[in-house]
């Protein structure tokens, strides 16, 4: 069963806006990894968050992590056209030692309107 | 150009049939992922393998199985195609210790249609 679960699934903004994205899960973590799908391609990671972490940046990207509500939250700043794609979240689940599979949300499907 | 490739790209078959699909991971990566996509759907991961076993098990069902061979290139065949197992299917490699914590690099997929 999916462990994330993206909030919304589809949002729609103009071009200089900010984008906001959330992802749920459910049982304890690691860790959380976003990725960006351009559509039909394959998935590129854009950062990984460890369950010790509360925020992290790279570049127009910042993502938080809240574990005592199980969610997390994908800001991109300054929104441009390129960024138009599906996001999704990913979550492995602890123990890590016997841990190999990541478990992914459903994605949220960002449109960047010019 | 996450240096996954997948072949082939594009393959259109028909109900019954069987096909195979190959991924090569990024050179040195030891771990093979397995997913498939079907249309607008989040990534159901199938299979893992690393260095040349495998390590995880996801929904794949008994008609998929897959394999990593000694240079570390992976197969998954599917069987008996039905036609909902038409999607994309994505390799993915990671370099680390194989586990859930490591970056994944993705291929670009190879879309399976079955009439």
């Amino acid at each position: 069963s999916q462990q994330g679960e993206e909030d919304p699934q589809a949002l729609s903004i103009q071009e200089g806006e900010n984008a906001t994205m959330n992802c749920s899960y459910k049982t304890s973590i690691n860790n959380l990894q976003w990725y960006r799908q351009n559509s039909g391609r394959g998935l590129v990671h854009l950062i990984l968050i460890r369950s010790n972490e509360r925020e992290k940046h790279s570049g127009r990207l910042r993502v938080t992590l809240d574990t005592s509500k199980k969610s997390s939250s994908l800001l991109i700043t300054a929104s441009r056209a390129a960024d138009t794609a599906s996001y999704f979240c990913a979550t492995d689940a602890a123990p890590e030692d016997s841990n190999y599979q990541l478990i992914w949300g459903a994605g949220t499907k960002l449109i960047i309107k010019p | 150009d996450s240096g996954v490739t997948q072949t082939p790209k594009h393959l259109i078959t028909a109900t019954g049939q069987r096909v195979t699909l190959r991924c090569s991971p990024r050179s040195g990566d030891l771990s093979v992922y397995w997913y498939q996509q079907s249309l607008d759907q989040g990534l159901q991961f199938l299979i893992q393998y690393y260095n040349g076993e495998e390590r995880a098990k996801g929904n794949i069902l008994e008609r998929f199985s897959a394999q990593q061979f000694p240079d570390l290139h992976s197969e998954l065949n599917l069987s008996s195609l039905e036609l909902g197992d038409s999607a994309l299917y994505f390799c993915a490699s990671s370099a680390e210790r194989g586990r859930a914590s490591d970056e994944q690099f993705f291929g670009p997929g190879t879309r399976l249609t079955v009439l």
